[in-house]
Parts: C-alpha cells; structure tokens; sequence
C-alpha cells in the first residue's frame, strides 16, 4: 500500500500565525483527504482534495481558513490560517485510492499559543 | 446524516479478551474499518470487512457485522498492554476514491496488567 509522508509532526505556533501542513505520497493518488482531530475527539473531514480542482470543503469549514493545494498527484497542503488556540488539534491527511484501505499520515500535532 | 456511535471506554485485564462495539446509521455502508491509534501517533488500518459479510478473522481479531441492527463488534482475544490504544469504527458508502471515510468518536482500551 502507499505510503504518505507528512510534516511537520508536530509544532506550536503564535495565534494569528498560519502553518501550511505537508502531505507526500510515494504513487500517485486520485482523492486526498485532510482531517481534523481535536483533543480527546473523532476525526472529522475538513475537505476533499482532487488534483486540478478546487478542494470541496465540509460544512463548517472555509477556504480563507483552511486553503489547500494539490499540485499534482502525490503532493498536498493544508494551511491552517490566523490561527486561535481552538485550533489546536491533530491535522491529518489520508488518500483514498479506491482500495479498501485507507491510509492515513502520521498527523501534525497543532498547539495554538 | 450519517453516524457512527461507539463506547468510549473499555478496561480489561491482560489475557481476557475485548468487544469493542460501533453502530452506524448509515443502510448503503459498504465497507466497514476498525482503526486503532497509540498514543502520539497516526492512524494504523487494523482490518475491515465488507458489508455482504458476516465475519471475518485475522489473528487475534474477530470482526462480526450485524447488517439488519446495523451493528459491528472487534473483538480482541488474548488482549496484551500493547493493545492499549483508542479504536475507531469507521464506514464508507462506497469504496470509490473520492469517498472520505466516517468515523466514530473511538473507544479508549485501557489493558491492566
């Protein structure tokens, strides 16, 4: 199965800042989806990301916050834009390659200062 | 919507085996995941089954699917400390690649020694 690199694992960062959130895979992947997970909580899907169109953004979540790319087929980012400490959370990415299983980075763990 | 209901709690002793119980609201699921995730680290696929299955067994794992009462079950024989962990129930419609999984809000296994 793929395997996805994702950076950076962890980092603590200044409210009002952005971080921008690095996934990698090693084969090219049709959908990519980012997670979010905060403390002590499930994950829930912040968007789908198709390469060559926009990503499609789940209720609650926006662009202006949570921009993201996909350049190509084995390369994502999530931005987490002007951010308070309810942000802080664990971001994860995971692909969907039409297979069973799903494969998920090994997240970034956001803490909002 | 959608919705995936799970315990949140689980405590046993090493060497007595665990039921971890999901239900879901979903009738079109199709596939049904169990992921399991440590402490500090991302999310590891344990096993999954199709929605036209009853059971299936890997190893130490039992999974058991209750179409009708739309019910799923992990169990764990021989529950070892290393088994402490959070697991995730999780379904998807369909196993196209641009369907994001759902997920329950995981069930902490705590194995006491």
């Amino acid at each position: 199965s793929a395997v996805i690199s994702q950076k950076p694992s962890r980092d603590i960062c200044q409210r009002g800042t952005s971080l921008t959130i690095q996934c990698q895979v090693d084969s090219q992947v049709t959908m990519m989806f980012w997670y979010r997970q905060q403390p002590g909580q499930s994950l829930t899907l912040i968007a789908t990301a198709n390469q060559g169109s926009e990503a499609t953004y789940e209720s609650g979540f926006v662009i202006d916050k949570f921009p993201i790319s996909r350049p190509n087929l084995t390369f994502s980012t999530l931005t987490v834009s002007n951010m308070s400490p309810e942000d802080s959370s664990i971001y994860l990415c995971s692909i969907g390659d039409g297979s069973p299983g799903y494969t998920f980075g090994s997240g970034t763990r956001l803490t909002v200062v | 919507g959608e919705d995936v209901e799970q315990s949140l709690f689980l405590s046993v002793r090493e060497g007595d085996s665990s039921v971890i119980n999901c239900t879901y609201t979903d009738s079109s699921s199709t596939y049904l995941y169990w992921y399991k995730q440590e402490p500090g680290a991302g999310l590891q696929l344990l096993t999954y089954i199709f929605s036209n299955m009853d059971m299936k067994q890997d190893q130490r794992l039992t999974v058991l699917l209750n179409k009708k009462d739309k019910h799923l079950s992990l169990r764990i024989a021989d529950t070892q400390t290393g088994d402490s962990a959070i697991y995730f129930c999780a379904e998807t419609p369909t196993v196209g690649a641009g369907t994001a999984l759902i997920f329950g809000k995981g069930t902490t296994l705590s194995v006491s020694s």
